[in-house]
């Protein structure tokens, strides 16, 4: 998976408890991405980066904070995890936010929240 | 708007030809994408075809764009049982400052032998 390593892959946590996803990348790509995967709805963005300390939020931002502090670990924060936050989440990266936008993905890790 | 939408599911022979579409409703897309997701695994790009173009061919993958019917389509020749995976198109608009990829709901591919 083009050098990115999720973790964790599973993990099942409760309602209201904070929760911290984390992508790490060997490729020294600048920008890295969380989506989240859904049935019916395809991969939604949650937030972005273009580089360290420099973030933004995607669509479906509330209820989630991102950290980047190196160039290679990109950090999914559910501050207070609820169901609706039951999902698959996707980390991704790309070479340049250029006008070709390929995207190398993780493999995901599967959330949930009881 | 940025709606992507496929159809959810398409079953073919071992052999046959398949072909999986996509439409889009932004017309200023600057790159179009597929992606195949196998089972436990995160995407992989497949191909993408530059707007401006109306085909792109990559061994037995023939990408496919109408712009004025904003339809997308990927047909895979010959298929076989390790094409079954779940197929994504998306699409790249410029979002002030950087590449916005929208994903479509996928498809879901059953080959059978």
């Amino acid at each position: 998976d083009a050098g990115i390593t999720q973790s964790p892959r599973h993990k099942v946590t409760e309602t209201g408890t904070p929760v911290t996803l984390r992508c790490h990348q060997t490729e020294n790509h600048r920008y890295m991405y969380w989506y989240r995967q859904d049935p019916g709805h395809g991969l939604r963005l949650i937030h972005y980066s273009y580089g360290v300390k420099d973030t933004d939020k995607g669509e479906v931002s509330d209820g989630y904070s991102v950290s980047r502090s190196k160039t290679e670990d990109f950090l999914l924060t559910l501050e207070s995890a609820t169901s609706s936050q039951t999902s698959v989440y996707f980390c991704a990266i790309s070479e340049s936010a250029g006008v070709n936008e390929k995207l190398f993905f993780g493999s995901g890790t599967q959330l949930s929240v009881l | 708007g940025e709606d992507v939408e496929q159809s959810l599911f398409l079953s073919v022979r071992e052999g046959d030809s398949s072909v999986i579409n996509c439409t889009y409703t932004d017309s200023s897309s600057t790159y179009l994408y597929w992606y195949k997701q196998e089972p436990g695994a995160g995407l992989q790009l497949l191909t993408y075809i530059f707007s401006n173009m109306d085909m792109k061919q990559d061994q037995r993958l023939t990408v496919l764009l109408n712009k004025k019917d904003k339809h997308l389509s990927l047909r895979i020749a010959d298929t076989q049982t390790g094409d079954s995976a779940i197929y994504f198109c998306a699409e790249s608009l410029d979002s002030g400052g950087y590449q916005k990829v929208t994903f479509g709901t996928g498809t879901k591919l059953q080959v059978i032998p």
